[in-house]
């Protein structure tokens, strides 16, 4: 059964720190790996990466996929209040409804 | 663009009744998908569709749980009967070309609780 781990569950830090979202997964037949903000409602597109290595960037957001080690991890920087939310990680694993394994995801909290 | 619509938005319903949730995908999106949020298991893919056809249901916990779109601007997911651990979540989502296509867009979820 494929498996998306999230760490950590939840994470509480000041503005301005930094900080780091891990991803680990056991999927067979994978393909690439998603990262989702939810706040308040319903989860909204972070990144999507399907090659190892390659750093993709938003803003203050980074994500980066380790296929060798199984793992993605999403940075952020300069982190604010409005940062504040569920980070969930995704994996896909092609075709059809099983093909997407979302992990149970990281609660991060930015005090003021 | 109104994104995609969900409806209600809270439903309280008693165990054994009928619960019919309702999404309006984003106009020209051909995918749509329906999703399950629980504390316990996350956030669970049920099924999806492309141009308004089923393409596996497979992640459908069971029998009572059923899913149409009759046409390209609605859907619905039903569960009859429905029971106290169905509460949960329930998001629609749409995007443009298919699973493929991973910039889902998200509607508003309804909240089911089944007493």
């Amino acid at each position: 059964e494929d498996k998306v781990v999230q760490s950590p569950l939840s994470l509480v830090v000041h503005e301005g720190d930094t900080v780091t979202l891990n991803c680990s997964y056991e999927v067979t037949n994978f393909r690439s790996l998603l990262w989702y903000k939810q706040e308040k409602k319903a989860p909204t597109f972070l990144f999507m990466l399907t090659s190892s290595g390659i750093e993709k960037k938003s803003g203050r957001l980074s994500s980066i996929l380790d296929k060798k080690e199984l793992f993605s991890i999403l940075n952020i920087t300069a982190t604010q209040t409005g940062d504040s939310a569920v980070y969930l990680c995704a994996s896909y694993s092609g075709g059809g409804a099983d093909g997407l394994t979302f992990g149970k995801g990281t609660h991060l909290i930015i005090q003021p | 663009d109104a994104g995609v619509i969900q409806s209600p938005r809270h439903e309280v319903t008693e165990m054994g009744q009928e619960v019919t949730l309702r999404c309006k995908p984003i106009s020209g999106h051909n995918s749509l998908f329906w999703y399950r949020q629980t504390m316990m298991r996350g956030l669970e893919l049920l099924i999806y569709f492309n141009n308004n056809v089923p393409i596996d249901d497979s992640g459908m916990p069971e029998d009572r749980f059923s899913a149409k779109m009759p046409n390209a601007s609605f859907s619905t997911l039903k569960i009859q009967p429905s029971e106290p651990r169905d509460s949960a979540v329930y998001f629609c989502a749409s995007t443009l070309d298919g699973i493929s296509s991973y910039e889902q867009y998200f509607g508003p979820g309804t909240r089911l609780t089944v007493t």
